[in-house]
């Protein structure tokens, strides 16, 4: 059975700081890919990143940054110098080709 | 352009009532996917559509649950005799690929069953 365990449920930081938002999965298959999705507060999933199993390389875009370690089956996601429009919660999710599984989330408030 | 779309945006329904949810996808979208996410927690996967074909329906939570894509474009989540426990946000979302859920899937807004 695959897991996604995201063990930060509520994380508030202030304008400016960094943040990071950790991710752990379980999965016997060797192929698979990780994803980051942003869900605001209108509700709709935006697709952050994806990342397949036999690509470590970690990955940056614009102040967002992956950090992907299949020694320890973690997908961690950074924001840095964080704004208030990055508020929302944040969920990784694991896919096995024909199953998605998603963590519960860590709701993120950025205050200003 | 246009993105997912489902409708209602809200249902409201009677206990014991039978209930559909429509999700049309972005055109051309091979892969449609249903979830279902309750209060606080991260969308659950019900099942996925490739065209007309309906691949996978694991995550189904009983066979009151039923799904189907005719023409392999609009899509509609039917739950019949509605429980309280199926009170949750169902999102649609679509995927121009054929890769399954590797690929990157494009969310609608969801609708919201609240059930009485």
């Amino acid at each position: 059975a695959q897991k996604v365990t995201q063990a930060q449920t509520e994380i508030s930081v202030v304008e400016k700081e960094d943040v990071t938002l950790d991710c752990v999965y379980e999965t016997r298959d060797t192929t698979y890919y990780l994803f980051w999705y942003k869900q605001p507060p209108s509700g709709e999933l935006v697709f952050l990143i994806r990342r397949n199993s036999f690509d470590e390389q970690n990955e940056i875009s614009g102040r967002y940054s992956w950090n992907f370690q299949k020694s320890t089956s973690s997908f961690n996601f950074t924001i840095t110098a964080s704004q208030v429009v990055d508020s929302a919660v944040y969920f990784c999710a694991l896919s096995e080709r024909d199953d998605m599984r998603f963590g519960a989330g860590t709701r993120l408030t950025v205050k200003p | 352009g246009a993105g997912v779309s489902q409708s209602p945006r809200y249902k409201v329904a009677k206990r014991g009532q039978d209930v559909a949810l429509r999700c049309d996808p972005i055109s051309g979208h091979v892969s449609l996917f249903w979830y279902q996410q309750a209060l606080g927690q991260g969308p659950e996967f019900l099942t996925y559509f490739q065209n007309e074909a309906q691949l996978d329906k694991s995550g189904l939570p009983s066979d009151r649950f039923f799904a189907e894509r005719p023409e392999g474009s609009v899509s509609t989540l039917k739950i019949q005799r509605t429980q309280q426990e199926d009170s949750a946000v169902y999102l649609c979302a679509s995927s121009p690929g054929t890769s399954g859920t590797y690929n990157e899937q494009f969310f609608g807004p969801g609708t919201r069953l609240t059930v009485l």
